[in-house]
C-alpha cells in the first residue's frame, strides 16, 4: 500500500518568506510526527499528533513554526519568515500509535528545505 | 521524560568485522525498543524491534536484545558488509505512544 507521502520533495525559498510543507500519512495511522534533520545531524523532534488529542508542540524551535492536522489525516508544517538556519530536511512519520502501542514509525522521504 | 543515548560515531570498520553500537535508554514503564536505519540517499526505515524484556529483535543479520536490567538495546552484527554503511538510530516508544530517538550513529564499512 501507499507509504507516507511528503511534498514538495525540495523547496528553495528566500529568507523571510513563508513555506508550507505537507504530509499525507498512511491511512489508519493515528499518530503523526514531524522531525527535522540537519546535514550530518540526528533527528530533532518538532511536533507529535495523536488522534484527537492536543498536539505535543514541545519540540517546535520558535513561534515561527506551527503545524496542524486536519481531520486526523493530512498535516501541514508552516514556517513563517524563514531564516537560513531553517535549512534542513523535514521528515514526517506516522504510526498506528496509541497508548502502549509498539508500532514502528513509517517515514516519508522528507522535504529538503533550502533558505537562501 | 524519556531519553535515548547512543554510542557516538562515526564508526569505521573493515568488511567482515564485528559491529556493536551501544544504546541505553531512560523511560517510565515498559517501552518498546527499535533500531532504524538510514542508507545514503534514502529515508529512515525500521531495522528491528523488541517489545518486552529479553526479547531479541533480528533482521538482515543484525540483532539486538532488550535488557531491562541494564536498560540497554545494543545493536550487533557478526560480519558487516560495505552495504551496511548507513546511519543507525535507536528509539523507544513510550507508554503514551510517543517515540523518542537517539542522535544516530554513522557506520562506514570499508572493503
Amino acid at each position: 500500500g501507499a507509504g507516507v507521502s511528503q511534498s514538495p520533495s525540495n523547496k528553495v525559498t528566500e529568507k523571510g518568506k513563508d513555506v508550507e510543507l505537507r504530509c499525507d500519512p498512511i491511512s489508519g495511522h493515528t499518530a503523526l510526527y514531524w522531525y527535522r534533520q540537519s546535514l550530518g545531524q540526528g533527528l530533532e523532534f518538532l511536533i507529535y499528533f495523536q488522534g484527537n488529542s492536543a498536539p505535543d508542540k514541545s519540540g517546535l524551535p520558535s513561534d515561527r513554526f506551527s503545524a496542524e492536522r486536519t481531520g486526523g489525516s493530512v498535516s501541514t508544517l508552516t514556517i513563517q519568515r524563514t531564516q537560513q538556519e531553517d535549512s534542513a530536511v523535514y521528515l514526517c512519520a506516522s504510526s498506528l500509535g496509541g497508548p502502549g502501542a509498539d508500532s514502528p514509525l513509517h517515514f516519508g522521504n522528507g522535504t529538503r528545505l533550502t533558505v537562501t | 521524560g524519556n531519553s535515548v543515548t547512543q554510542m557516538e560515531g562515526p564508526v569505521t570498520l573493515s568488511e567482515e568485522a564485528f559491529l556493536t553500537i551501544n544504546c541505553t535508554y531512560t523511560a517510565t514503564g515498559y517501552p518498546s525498543l527499535f533500531w532504524y536505519v538510514q542508507y545514503p540517499g534514502e529515508g529512515l526505515q525500521l531495522l528491528l524491534k523488541a517489545t518486552k524484556a529479553d526479547d531479541k529483535g533480528s533482521n538482515k543479520g543484525f540483532e539486538a536484545t532488550y535488557r531491562k536490567e541494564t536498560t540497554s538495546f545494543h545493536l550487533e552484527k557478526g560480519s558487516v558488509q560495505v552495504s551496511d554503511s548507513a546511519v543507525y538510530f535507536c528509539a523507544l516508544s513510550g507508554v503514551a505512544g510517543k517515540s523518542t530517538f537517539g542522535d544516530g550513529t554513522t557506520l562506514t564499512v570499508k572493503p
